[in-house]
């Protein structure tokens, strides 16, 4: 079975602050790992992925397969990044994808 | 167009009422989902198929729902005789082989 855990539900910074936005998995198999966006009245859409290890809007993540966890970091949170983030799972070779119940971060000025 | 296309946008009915909702992927993608989300939390997983084929329907709560992709392209997800706890917004999305998804505006679904 494939189970995402949020921790956090909301989360509240000051810009310039560092974030970090929380992600645990359980997976038996080999997961790709993603994060996904929704920003105030727009779709979902995908932020990043494990596999492409890239920094997209200064955001980063890095999967830990020890910890099973795979936390968004960004060091200095900007006002346009309030929105809800959605950690999710998918098994690498086919498959749903299985969502956390999300995090809302609010970025103050 | 260019994005994954849902209608209707909102949907108001009475409970025991049947109800179509419609996905229209992007073209080209093979895998198409839906998922169900109610307020507080994230997207639970009801269905996906690879092209007409259902290859998961895991996620279907009960025999009240049902989905076809008769073409291999748009998708109908079938709601029969609705409860109050059927109210969500029913999101949908498609996939290239690439796996990542991209979603409709979704789907909000009242039942009174």
């Amino acid at each position: 079975a494939q189970r995402v855990t949020q921790p956090e539900k909301l989360l509240s910074v000051f810009k310039g602050a560092p974030v970090e936005l929380k992600c645990n998995y359980s997976y038996s198999g080999s997961p790709e790992l993603f994060w996904y966006v929704q920003y105030s009245r727009q779709r979902l859409q995908l932020l990043l992925r494990h596999i492409s290890r890239e920094s997209i809007k200064g955001f980063t993540a890095d999967l830990n397969k020890g910890e099973t966890s795979f936390h968004l970091k960004k060091p200095f949170a900007q006002e346009e990044d309030s929105a809800m983030y959605y950690c999710a799972l998918k098994p690498l070779d086919a498959g749903k994808s299985t969502f956390g119940d999300g995090t809302t971060l609010t970025v103050k000025p | 167009g260019a994005g994954v296309s849902q209608t209707p946008s909102n949907k108001v009915t009475e409970k025991g009422k049947y109800v179509e909702l419609r996905c229209d992927p992007i073209s080209g993608h093979t895998a198409l989902y839906w998922y169900r989300q109610s307020l507080g939390q994230g997207p639970e997983f009801l269905i996906y198929f690879q092209g007409t084929g259902a290859a998961d329907d895991s996620g279907l709560p009960n025999d009240r729902f049902f989905a076809v992709r008769p073409e291999g392209s748009v998708s109908t997800l079938k709601i029969q005789r609705t409860e109050r706890g059927d109210s969500a917004v029913y999101l949908c999305a498609s996939s290239s082989p690439g796996g990542e998804l991209f979603f409709g505006e979704g789907s909000r679904l009242t039942v009174l």
